[in-house]
């Protein structure tokens, strides 16, 4: 159990085009979920908490016109990156919380030439 | 501001050399203190949670303990596929979110 999917697993983009990542809470449901960010041999940055049917909260630095977050249903949150630009490029990773423990996708390497 | 800090920052083992990971922290109140596995381009895998100084919690050759100050990773005879990045998080916000030291990058020789 408490296993969270994530789409696509890798996407290469053109600078100026958005790219939207999928993730899933496959076997029970999540309210909250978190994204986070990971850049090469750094460890992971919360950008944002997906709180189901209410507006995400960003954290400090990140701009949420760019980072769009909509968190639909209890199994289901998406994160659209908007006009991306290298240095967006980066691993994205989100999780989804169960009984207290917080449980990891599989991650999407974003590419943006 | 309150921090994860884990040494060292990478460490080279022999199959069948036991060693420890440290994971120390630097709040008050702690409501959770998480360790969790990363392989290259893959998310994070849990592998366990501590919330009281004392508690101790094992899985195969893993075993976590937990003080007021630190954690510690104990790996007993690790073998090659022990190697991965080693995560130590503390639960950050209201909301549950987690924040992260930078990990320990654990490399286990035949």
């Amino acid at each position: 159990g408490a296993v969270v999917s994530q789409h696509p697993s890798w996407v290469i983009c053109k600078s100026g085009t958005s790219v939207k990542i999928e993730c899933r809470s496959l076997d029970f449901q999540a309210t909250t979920m978190f994204w986070y960010r990971q850049f090469p041999k750094q460890s992971l940055m919360l950008m944002a908490t997906s709180n189901e049917g209410s507006k995400a909260t960003y954290e400090q630095g990140v701009e949420k016109d760019k980072f769009l977050i909509n968190h639909a249903s209890l199994t289901l949150s998406t994160l659209t990156v908007t006009s991306a630009h290298p240095e967006d490029s980066s691993f994205y990773i989100c999780s989804a919380s169960l009984l207290g423990e917080q449980f990891f996708g599989p991650g999407t390497r974003l590419t943006v030439l | 501001e309150d921090q994860v800090t884990q040494s060292p920052e990478a460490l080279r083992l022999q199959e069948g050399e036991s060693s420890s990971l440290n994971c120390s922290y630097t709040v008050s109140g702690l409501r959770g203190l998480f360790w969790y596995r990363q392989d290259p381009g893959k998310g994070p895998e849990f592998l366990f949670t501590l919330y009281s100084a004392g508690e101790e919690k094992e899985k195969e050759r893993l075993k976590a303990t937990l003080t007021k100050k630190e954690s510690f990773l104990h790996i007993t005879a690790p073998k090659p596929e022990d190697s991965a990045t080693y995560l130590c998080a503390r639960r950050g916000g209201s909301q549950g979110n987690l924040i992260f030291g930078k990990g320990t990058k654990l490399s286990v020789k035949p």
